[in-house]
């Protein structure tokens, strides 16, 4: 398997512009994740979907954060309009179970000028 | 109070040193232990996972689980270069079905 797949893995965009962050989790984890991680705040948890259902989206911070799971191979993660705030590594991870090992994929860079 | 305190160092070594990283939590709900290693500009990975208290070792690394005191570390002896990493604990309980709650993470530089 190749693992958590993740594109794109750089991305510069301009203030209020729409971003779109997509995923390929691994085949048969039924846990998808979307973390987010700063030097400031360290790794924080967006929203995470059980099969294919949003679970808890308690850690979207606001409004223009958006995610989606149409299928259990494809997950995307949507920002409208980004903010140079939300400038960070976005990772998305997936799992057997809740508390089986989470794999990461290799994360997308996003900077917003 | 945050659920997990870590100190985010960071923490510079000799190699051959025995290093302590160390996590302190507050729900005594948390009933998984994990630890998860992260190399510069790469995803977590799982480097350590133990279920009860106790301590339990894989190579040069040992994790040791003191739930009584809410207070979790990890040992790494003769430490390598290759071990300069930033490591991440992370808990998970029955009360949050899915989700691992992760320390701020500790960056350990390991000098030849």
């Amino acid at each position: 398997d190749a693992g958590v797949i993740q594109s794109p893995r750089h991305e510069v965009t301009e203030m209020g512009q729409e971003v779109t962050l997509r995923c390929k989790p691994i085949s048969g984890h039924d846990y998808l994740f979307w973390y987010r991680q700063t030097m400031m705040r360290g790794l924080e948890l967006l929203i995470y979907f059980n099969n294919n259902v949003p679970i808890d989206d308690s850690g979207m911070p606001e409004d223009r954060f958006s995610a989606k799971m149409p299928n259990a191979s494809f997950s995307n993660l949507k920002i409208q309009p980004s903010e140079p705030r939300d400038s960070a590594v976005y990772f998305c991870a997936s799992s057997l179970s809740g508390a089986n090992e989470q794999f990461f994929g290799p994360g997308t860079r996003l900077t917003v000028l | 109070q945050k659920e997990v305190e870590q100190d985010p160092g960071p923490l510079s070594v000799p190699e051959g040193a025995i290093v302590s990283l160390n996590c302190t939590y507050s729900n005594s709900a948390f009933q998984y232990f994990m630890w998860y290693r992260q190399y510069s500009r790469k995803g977590p990975e799982l480097l350590m996972y133990t279920y009860s208290s106790g301590n339990k070792e894989d190579g040069r690394f040992t994790a040791q689980v003191d739930k009584s005191s809410k207070y979790i570390s990890l040992f790494i002896r003769d430490s390598q270069p290759s071990d300069s990493a930033t490591y991440l604990c992370a808990l998970w309980g029955s009360s949050n079905t899915g989700k691992l709650i992760f320390g701020q993470g500790t960056t350990l530089q390991v000098k030849p």
